[in-house]
């Protein structure tokens, strides 16, 4: 079974807009931590937010914020007022415990087209 | 501050040739190291990582290799290449010294196996 699921491969979405990008999460670990990484077409890797499984608040980065429901295992990643650049792969992903040799699990990405 | 370094940028392989990748991490001590890979248009897939020198963890089987000579080298290798290892390989570097334990990843190398 998929521990991270993204059910939209793509959006198309007008610039100003805010925008809604869908994460599921299957785990049984009571800690664990959820990311958020933006890789524009060069191919970098850039982390954007941070929900640790204890958090109680959802955490927001500037424009970026995450929707934290945890008893539906969801963890969307809402960035409000798109612009142009924000086009990119968003990937979210899941790390289980806090053990050392802990691994990040990638979901697929959801490829996010910002029109003007 | 710190910083992961990958190279070559890109990289033209026959089948059946070699493979050395190469990351180096500066501005850190005993970090995690992992080594992805990215099919053109698809999701992460972990292949290596490791949490010392000389301890490396394999997820998938292939004809890939990994090793870690010094605290913050680690090293993709392959016998062999396959059309299939053509992709996007990303190195990648964490501590776990409190919460987010976010991993930080380098440049990238695009491979492409003729």
């Amino acid at each position: 079974a998929q521990k991270i699921t993204q059910t939209q491969p793509g959006m198309f979405v007008q610039e100003k807009e805010a925008v809604t990008l869908d994460c599921t999460y299957d785990t049984s670990d009571q800690s664990y931590g959820l990311f958020w990484y933006k890789q524009p077409s060069s191919g970098e890797m850039i982390f954007l937010i941070y929900q640790g499984s204890y958090d109680e608040q959802n955490a927001t980065e500037g424009r970026y914020s995450l929707n934290f429901q945890k008893a539906r295992k969801s963890a969307n990643l809402v960035i409000s007022a798109s612009q142009l650049g924000d086009s990119a792969m968003y990937f979210c992903a899941m790390r289980e415990g806090v053990d050392r040799d802990d691994k990040i699990i990638f979901g697929k990405g959801t490829r996010l087209h910002i029109l003007p | 501050s710190q910083t992961i370094h990958q190279w070559p940028a890109t990289l033209v392989q026959p089948v059946g040739s070699p493979l050395s990748l190469e990351c180096t991490v500066e501005g850190t001590s005993n970090p995690n190291l992992y080594w992805y890979r990215q099919a053109a248009g698809r999701g992460l897939q972990l292949l290596f990582y490791s949490v010392g020198i000389g301890q490396i963890s394999s997820e998938v089987p292939q004809n890939l290799s990994a090793s870690r000579p010094q605290d913050r080298q680690f090293i993709l290798s392959s016998k062999k290449l396959l059309l299939s290892d053509s992709g996007f390989y990303l190195c990648a570097w964490s501590v776990l010294l409190g919460a987010p334990y976010e991993q930080y990843f380098g440049p990238g190398t695009r491979l492409t196996v003729t």
